[in-house]
């Protein structure tokens, strides 16, 4: 059991648009930024947002992050076959004192 | 090249110990922490624990606190994770990631490519 939630799957077809939620609790989300990881199959994850809404460089603007109270939510527009992956939101989290990870949701484009 | 190189896959029985590595190069590997995270097989990522490099002040997370021993070596720019005993469970990918950011924006912008340890009788 995570101790952030994300549905386990989401999916969608080439240019739509998909939204993932990452819902967690005030000791975390409420109070630190929410970072999300994309990992492709068989590969390391890699960082997509970082700071709540903040692209590294090289992450196409089709990624974009929001965060509202204890919940965060990451859009990616014009779904493309390379967004098949999976992907994760993580923050830090003050009660336990430690970086915590949402369970995942597999992104299949269909 | 800014990279973390982990070492490669191990195979070991239970009971057995075990040291795996993540030499970062590129950047001076003294001033961010590593952290180390596990993935088991079809799960998701657990955060391990993480060290400062250059004074070695490392924290761990709960379920893995006595598990696990996290290091670092300054003068090689090496992180290590160790297991005193390995049992079946221990088998899953770790990997190591450079923490980066400031206080309330941390995030992992640098990872390996992870070390796949299987441990079976």
């Amino acid at each position: 059991q995570s101790v952030l939630t994300q549905p386990p799957s989401a999916s969608g077809t080439p240019g739509q648009r998909v939204t993932i939620s990452c819902s967690g609790s005030s000791s975390n989300i409420g109070t630190n930024a929410v970072n999300w990881y994309q990992q492709l199959p068989g590969t390391a994850p890699q960082p997509l947002m970082y700071t709540d809404n903040q692209r590294p460089s090289g992450v196409p603007d089709r990624f974009s992050g929001s965060k509202s109270g204890t919940s965060a939510s990451l859009a990616i527009s014009g779904l493309q076959s390379e967004d098949e992956a999976d992907y994760y939101c993580a923050t830090w989290d003050d009660s336990l004192n430690g970086w915590v990870f949402g369970g995942g949701t597999k992104l299949t484009v269909l | 090249e800014v990279q973390l190189v982990q070492s490669g896959a191990e195979v070991k029985k239970p009971g057995e110990s075990l040291w795996i590595s993540c030499k970062g190069s590129g950047y001076t590997f003294t001033s961010y922490w590593i952290g180390w995270v596990r993935q088991m097989p079809g799960k998701g990522l657990e955060w391990m624990g993480i060290i400062y490099p250059g004074d070695s002040d490392t924290r761990y997370s709960t379920p893995f606190q006595g598990q696990v021993t996290i290091s670092a070596d300054k003068s090689t720019s090496t992180a290590y994770l160790q297991w005193s005993s390995l049992k079946a469970s221990d088998t899953a990918t770790y990997y190591c990631a450079r923490r980066n950011g400031r206080k309330g924006g941390w995030y992992f912008d640098l990872w390996g490519r992870g070390t796949l340890v299987t441990v079976s009788s």
